[in-house]
């Protein structure tokens, strides 16, 4: 079967770091995603990670460890606007099928 | 700019209807999905289709079906709607060998 796993829920304040974690079982891998999803609205795209390191873009960084089966989405410098729902997702074949995770619904605090 | 636009936002359903919900995509992306989402259960895949006509099956099928007649349209049918299949259904569409897939606003059913 396939499972991933990330915390329900984080809260942190502005201007704070927080980092969102993601372990998955799945029967392939080839990517882990992360989308962000505000209340009421769509899932949107954030990163892909194929290979193990970090990758930056602006205040979010997104890391993955293959050996690990382990992901996470770090955001910086946070503010009000990041408080929503984040979803990891494997890519578990070539033909483009994701399995999501249960979300973190992140809360920033003034 | 690139959309995925689901016909409704909301709809309210009675058990035993026969529902329909239309996606439509302006990008030319070959790959579209339906996914139903529920608090605590993230997003779950029902159906996908690859290419116009093609259609798969994904982790939770059953009472659902699907048809692709046109590439930019994916619509997803309750065939005989039930009160678990109250939830948040959410189209995607991903094209060729891209890996960032663009979600419709999604369309909350209500089945009654």
């Amino acid at each position: 079967g396939q499972s991933l796993e990330q915390p329900s829920e984080v809260t942190a304040v502005e201007g704070a770091i927080v980092q969102i974690n993601c372990t998955y079982q799945t029967s392939g891998f080839y990517g882990l995603s992360w989308y962000q999803q505000h209340d009421g609205g769509a899932p949107t795209f954030l990163s892909y990670n194929a290979l193990d390191g970090l990758e930056e873009t602006g205040r979010f960084s997104s890391f993955l460890s293959r050996s690990d089966s382990y992901g996470y989405l770090l955001l910086q410098e946070l503010q009000m606007k990041d408080s929503a729902s984040y979803f990891c997702a494997v890519r578990v074949n070539y033909g483009q099928n994701f399995v999501f995770g249960p979300g973190t619904r992140l809360s920033v605090l003034p | 700019d690139v959309k995925v636009t689901q016909s409704s936002r909301y709809l309210v359903k009675r058990t035993g209807e026969k529902v329909f919900l239309e996606c439509v995509q302006d990008m030319d992306h070959e790959n579209m999905f339906w996914y139903r989402q529920d608090p605590g259960l993230g997003l779950r895949l029902i159906y996908f289709s690859y290419d116009v006509k093609m259609k798969e099956k994904g982790d939770i099928p059953e009472g659902y079906s699907v048809s692709r007649e046109k590439k930019e349209r994916f619509s997803l049918i309750l065939e005989s709607a039930s009160t678990n299949q109250t939830s948040m259904y959410l189209c995607a569409s991903i094209g060729g060998v891209n890996t960032e897939a663009f979600f419709g606003q999604g369309t909350r059913l209500t089945v009654v």
